[in-house]
C-alpha cells in the first residue's frame, strides 16, 4: 500500500505565530500532493493542489499568502499557515497521488489538528 | 453547487440495522470512492468502483456503482458500534477536481 505520513499530529500555537505542516509520502513517489481542511463533522473540504517543482494551485476563497504550500520534492509538501489566528484552528489532512491526472488515487494522510489560542 | 450530493448527512440506528447511503451526482464520474474517516483521523479508503454497474463486497459492506456511472451506494448489514464514523464518498475523473460529498456521519448505538 501506499503510506501518506503527517507531522505534528496536533499544534497548539499562539495567535500570530506561523505554523509549518509537512506531508511525506513514505513508500512511493508523489507527483501531486493535495491539502484539505476540515471542520467538525463536515466533509474535507480542498484548500490546493501542488505538483511537485511547481507552484501550488488554490481553490477559490483560500489566501495564498495566508497558506503557503512548498513541494519542492517528490516525496515532501509542507503547508505553513501564516501569522494563524484563531479562526484558522481546523483539522488539515494531505493527501498525495503519483500521477498528476485526475483519475489518480489520492492516499491519505492522518491529519494535523491545528489550534490557535 | 457541489459536484456529489450525498445523503443522508446524519444516521443514528441501534445495532443490527441496516443501512443506505447515497451518492448522486449530474456528472459522470471515471470511478468513485469510498472512505471512512473516524474523529481526528485521517480518511481510510474502503472500496474503488470503476465500472458502471459494478458490484462489491467487504465483508457487511456493499458498495454499487450506478450504471451511468453517476451515482453510487453503500449498504451495511446489520450495523455493528465498531461502523460508527463519518462515511465519504469521492468523485475522480473528467476535466474537474476529484470531490468529495458532504460525508454522513452515522453512528450505531449498542
Amino acid at each position: 500500500g501506499a503510506v501518506v505520513s503527517q507531522h505534528p499530529s496536533r499544534v497548539i500555537c499562539k495567535s500570530g505565530t506561523s505554523v509549518k505542516i509537512e506531508c511525506r509520502s513514505l513508500d512511493f513517489q508523489a507527483t501531486t500532493m493535495f491539502w484539505y481542511r476540515q471542520f467538525p463533522k463536515q466533509s474535507l473540504m480542498l484548500m490546493a493542489t501542488s505538483n511537485e517543482g511547481s507552484k501550488a494551485t488554490y481553490e477559490q476563497g483560500v489566501e495564498k499568502d495566508k497558506f503557503l504550500i512548498n513541494h519542492a520534492s517528490l516525496t515532501l509538501s509542507t503547508l505553513t499557515v501564516t501569522s494563524a489566528h484563531p479562526e484558522d484552528s481546523s483539522f488539515y489532512i494531505c493527501s498525495a497521488s503519483r500521477g498528476g491526472g485526475t483519475q489518480e488515487t489520492q492516499y491519505f494522510g492522518p491529519g494535523t489538528r491545528l489550534l490557535v489560542l | 453547487t457541489q459536484l456529489l450530493e450525498q445523503s443522508p448527512q446524519f444516521l443514528s440506528i441501534q445495532e443490527g440495522e441496516n443501512l443506505t447511503v447515497y451518492c448522486n451526482s449530474s456528472s459522470v464520474f471515471s470511478s468513485l470512492q469510498w472512505y471512512r474517516q473516524e474523529p481526528g483521523e485521517g480518511p481510510v479508503l474502503l472500496v474503488t468502483v470503476v465500472t458502471g454497474g459494478e458490484v462489491k463486497k467487504l465483508k457487511r459492506l456493499t458498495f454499487q456503482f450506478g450504471d451511468a456511472r453517476k451515482d453510487s451506494s453503500l449498504h451495511i448489514t446489520a450495523a455493528q458500534p465498531g461502523d460508527t464514523g463519518l462515511y465519504l464518498c469521492f468523485g475522480t475523473g473528467g476535466s474537474y477536481i476529484p470531490t468529495f460529498g458532504r460525508g454522513t456521519s452515522l453512528i450505531v448505538h449498542p
